[in-house]
């Protein structure tokens, strides 16, 4: 049972556009949301993360909205670059949980 | 100040052997989670254990599998009578407190031949 999806496996988005990557969840106790990053052969990377008791927050290029009344959740980066071309994976966790549910990850392809 | 470490990087293994997988955390996390990634799938949590202790093995299979962190050296992973199914990468990940503060490693890459 997938609590966390990440519906697009791929984007592909010019350099210097926004990218926005997408993430839903089912379970209405998850109160505590990541981003990762991740390159090949290497390990998730933090990126961002977000309470539910916020809406909305930024970390420079990064920002992470959530919409709690629709369980979603997005990742903004503006500008893209180059090297934000990796695998992006949203987690969610419970307070009351020990563990992340990840979803599948979406490969971003920020093209020169 | 080290990141979680993680090894050996890569490790190959016949159908029918043992596996073991170390992590250690980073200075001062005492708290390791461990991970397993599939192909084509997201992460899906194993086991968190703290010093000493198996806090919530929810996510290993019921066989095969074990994990442990002792008072002293890495936590390990062991899988017995690997089989092709467990060829995965498998991430530890280690936190100050509970779900809080996670870091990765880099993983371990199983090919199970």
């Amino acid at each position: 049972d997938q609590q966390v999806k990440q519906n697009s496996p791929s984007l592909s988005v010019q350099e210097g556009r926004i990218s926005i990557l997408n993430c839903d969840y089912t379970n209405s106790m998850f109160d505590y949301f990541l981003w990762y990053k991740k390159y090949p052969a290497e390990g998730p990377t933090f990126l961002i993360s977000i309470s539910s008791i916020k809406d909305k927050n930024e970390d420079g290029r990064f920002t992470v909205f959530l919409n709690k009344s629709a369980k979603h959740l997005s990742l903004h980066i503006v500008p893209s670059q180059p090297g934000d071309s990796a695998v992006y994976f949203c987690a969610a966790s419970a307070s009351s949980g020990n563990q992340f549910y990840f979803g599948t990850g979406t490969s971003l392809t920020v093209i020169p | 100040n080290a990141g979680v470490m993680q090894n050996p990087r890569h490790l190959v293994r016949r159908r029918g052997q043992e596996a073991r997988l170390r992590c250690s955390p980073m200075k001062g996390h005492s708290h390791v989670y461990w991970y397993r990634q599939l192909p084509e799938e997201g992460l899906k949590f194993m086991v968190y254990l703290q010093k000493e202790n198996i806090i919530d093995e929810s996510g290993m299979p019921k066989e095969r599998f074990s994990a442990e962190f002792p008072k002293e050296g890495p936590s390990i992973l062991r899988i017995q009578q690997v089989v092709r199914g467990d060829s995965a990468a498998y991430f530890c990940a280690s936190s100050p407190q509970n779900t809080y503060g996670y870091t990765f490693g880099s993983g371990t890459r199983l090919t199970v031949v």
